[in-house]
């Protein structure tokens, strides 16, 4: 069965540094990708998505994800955090081939200090 | 405004008391789903409805049923609720299935 790992629940940062946010799939064959932005009390949003056209994906907020097929990793990274971006953060990856769900990675919550 | 609307946002219940969570969405979306969100443990698909009369089991549909008789809308049927169906659930649409999903506000189920 396909699964999505997030290395780490809980990230802190300090304003200005860079956010890095891991994400590992398990299918042999690339499936799509998301990364998606909780903030307290909302749904999901959508930050970027992976659909094989390009390798390293730009989303919104400034933030962007490298897919890489060797290492079946999409990370997640923006380069200076900003106290807006403290959020819960879930990879979530697609394969039609293990039926057409959505599988969610466990989350990792990032806490921006000033 | 393009949206997916969760009801009630909020419930506290008893065991065994039927409840219905309805969602609705206003894009023709064609694909729609629910899933729970527990602390660690991400989000994890209950149903999901390819199409109107088309709905499938994911991967903890366990005490739950879902019909999809229009398409705008895909009601969560809690028929004897317990304890561990207390979780924050969502509703999310998409055009297709492999395509990025729109999400509701969540509603948070409290079962006692």
């Amino acid at each position: 069965a396909q699964s999505v790992t997030q290395l780490g629940s809980h990230v802190s940062v300090s304003e200005g540094a860079l956010v890095l946010l891991r994400c590992n799939y398990s299918s042999s064959v690339p499936p799509y990708l998301f990364w998606y932005v909780q903030y307290p009390n909302q749904g999901l949003q959508l930050l970027l998505k992976y659909t094989s056209a390009a390798t390293l994906v730009k989303g919104i907020n400034g933030f962007e994800a490298e897919f890489k097929k060797s290492e079946t990793s999409f990370h997640l990274t923006k380069p200076s955090a900003h106290m807006s971006d403290a959020a819960e953060y879930f990879c979530a990856a697609f394969l039609k081939a293990a039926g057409n769900k959505l599988t969610f990675g466990g989350g990792t919550r990032v806490l921006v200090k000033p | 405004e393009a949206q997916v609307t969760q009801n009630p946002r909020y419930l506290i219940t008893v065991t065994g008391k039927k409840l219905t969570v309805t969602c609705s969405q206003n894009m023709n979306h064609e694909y729609m789903s629910w899933y729970r969100q527990d602390p660690g443990l991400g989000l994890r698909q209950i149903y999901y409805s390819m199409n109107v009369e088309v709905t499938d089991k994911g991967d903890v549909p366990e005490g739950y049923k879902v019909s999809r008789k229009e398409k705008r809308n895909f009601p969560l049927i809690l028929e004897s609720p317990s304890p561990n169906q207390t979780s924050l659930y969502f509703c999310a649409s998409s055009l297709r299935e492999d395509q990025p999903q729109h999400f509701g506000d969540g509603t948070r189920l409290s079962i006692l």
